[in-house]
């Protein structure tokens, strides 16, 4: 069966300081991988999906960015956080039925 | 007019009520909805998946679609209070890869 992994599941961090959140799959091959942020009152916000190694694209220009080293990892960075990078950060991949199913999130909060 | 309109909740029914969630929405090409369940603290698990207009039946749960009034509707029996958690609506135009449009969620407190 087809598993989602993320860590940390939590973390405080200073403003200015860097980023670095990673999710696996496990179970699957060449999934289509997505970083979302949920905000308070906000909804999910798509901030990266990628159909493959290498290749990311961005729905929202920012201060974050992705990287999809191996087939099943998927990366979000930053170099210099905001206060306004707080929130829970989720992975997602496309399985079946085909849509979208989520990992466990960490939750971030810049300080 | 936001693509995707969820009533944000919360809505607190007691054990045992029958629970109505909706999302409308703007964009006729929509064609996959899905239903998710979001527990605090937790990533959202998808919970109903249906194709198209008409109704889809899990347990205790009823997913049904009416595409001609763009408007989409989770039906709870028997709700617990283990329902507790916000419900998210999403829907997409492809299947394949797809980007979903999400409503904001509703917020629902079943007390015992």
């Amino acid at each position: 069966s087809q598993t989602i992994h993320q860590w940390p599941a939590t973390l405080v961090q200073p403003v200015g300081s860097p980023l670095s959140l990673e999710c696996t799959v496990e179970g699957t091959s060449n999934p289509n991988l997505y970083w979302y942020r949920q905000a308070a009152g906000r909804g999910l916000q798509l901030l990266f999906y990628s159909v493959g190694i290498g290749q990311i694209s961005s729905e929202v220009p920012q201060n974050l960015s992705a990287s999809r080293p191996q087939d099943r990892q998927f990366i979000l960075s930053s170099k210099k956080l905001l206060l306004s990078d707080s929130g829970f950060y989720l992975c997602a991949w496309n399985g079946v039925p085909d849509t979208q199913y989520f990992g466990p999130g960490t939750r971030l909060t810049v300080l | 007019q936001k693509e995707v309109e969820q009533d944000p909740g919360p809505l607190s029914v007691p054990e045992g009520a029958i629970v109505s969630l909706n999302c409308t929405y703007s964009n006729s090409a929509f064609q996959y909805f899905m239903w998710y369940r979001q527990y605090s603290r937790k990533g959202p698990e998808l919970l109903m998946y249906t194709y198209s207009s008409g109704n889809k039946e899990d347990g205790r749960f009823t997913a049904q679609v009416d595409k001609s009034s763009k408007y989409i509707s989770l039906f709870i029996r028997d709700s617990q209070p283990s329902d507790s958690a916000t419900y998210l609506c999403a829907m997409s135009a492809n299947s394949g890869y797809s980007t979903l449009t999400f409503g904001k969620g509703t917020m629902l407190l079943v007390s015992p």
